[in-house]
């Protein structure tokens, strides 16, 4: 069964740690997107990737990094310099530039 | 390039009509999409204007004048109670608005 998998659900991180969010795809998609969702703000994107060993910054990339090296795979740390780590982050991928996203379920991250 | 939704929560009875506000922001022709998030489910789209369907019985026109995408339903349902999302895409960035929340009432 195709989809987008992010893990864990739930992630719990005391102040000061970085901490990665994983997000994989089996739809043989190209572009892989990172976005935060916060109440009242709508989705957030934090970064993007359009190719194996690519990717940009969104709007909000500050305090976060991602790495490209499985098409699969598009995983997202929250460093220790994003002020406001507590969110929920949502993965999706696309597989061509104008379709569609598909969503993953997401992982909510509480830093205390 | 912006979207906004104007309304955070839209509360109707089943039956009523029901339109979603859209704007948008944005010089050229824009790809725009509407995604539903129901309860305990994963986001996920429910149409996009290039195509010209009706899903579920929701219909959204492009109006290039007013810079809008408003989302349609003549009678709404009890199952169509969700969060909605307008999308804007353009050069390789999906952009969102803010969400409206869909409450249909027995």
């Amino acid at each position: 069964d195709g989809g987008i998998t992010q893990s864990p659900k739930y992630l719990f991180r005391k102040e000061g740690q970085n901490v990665t969010l994983s997000c994989e795809q089996n739809l043989n998609h190209d572009a892989m997107y990172w976005y935060r969702q916060d109440p009242g703000q709508g989705l957030r994107l934090i970064y993007y990737s359009q190719i194996v060993n690519d990717f940009q910054k969104g709007d909000i990339a500050e305090g976060y990094s991602v790495s490209r090296e499985k098409k699969e795979s598009f995983p997202l740390t929250v460093t220790s310099a994003q002020k406001n780590p507590t969110a929920f982050y949502l993965c999706a991928s696309t597989g061509r530039a104008d379709s569609p996203l598909h969503f993953g379920n997401g992982t909510r991250l509480t830093v205390t | 390039q912006r979207v906004t939704q104007p309304e955070k929560l839209l509360s109707v009875f089943k039956g009523a009509p029901v339109e979603l506000k859209c704007n948008y922001s944005y010089s050229g022709s824009p790809e725009l999409f509407w995604y539903v998030q129901y309860s305990r489910q994963r986001l996920q789209l429910l149409l996009r204007h290039i195509s010209r369907e009706s899903i579920k019985g929701f219909t959204a026109d492009l109006n290039k004048g007013e810079t809008s995408f408003h989302l349609k339903k003549p009678f709404a349902q009890e199952e169509d109670s969700a969060m909605y999302y307008c999308a804007l895409y353009n050069f390789n960035k999906f952009y969102f608005g803010s969400g409206t929340k869909l409450n249909v009432k027995p």
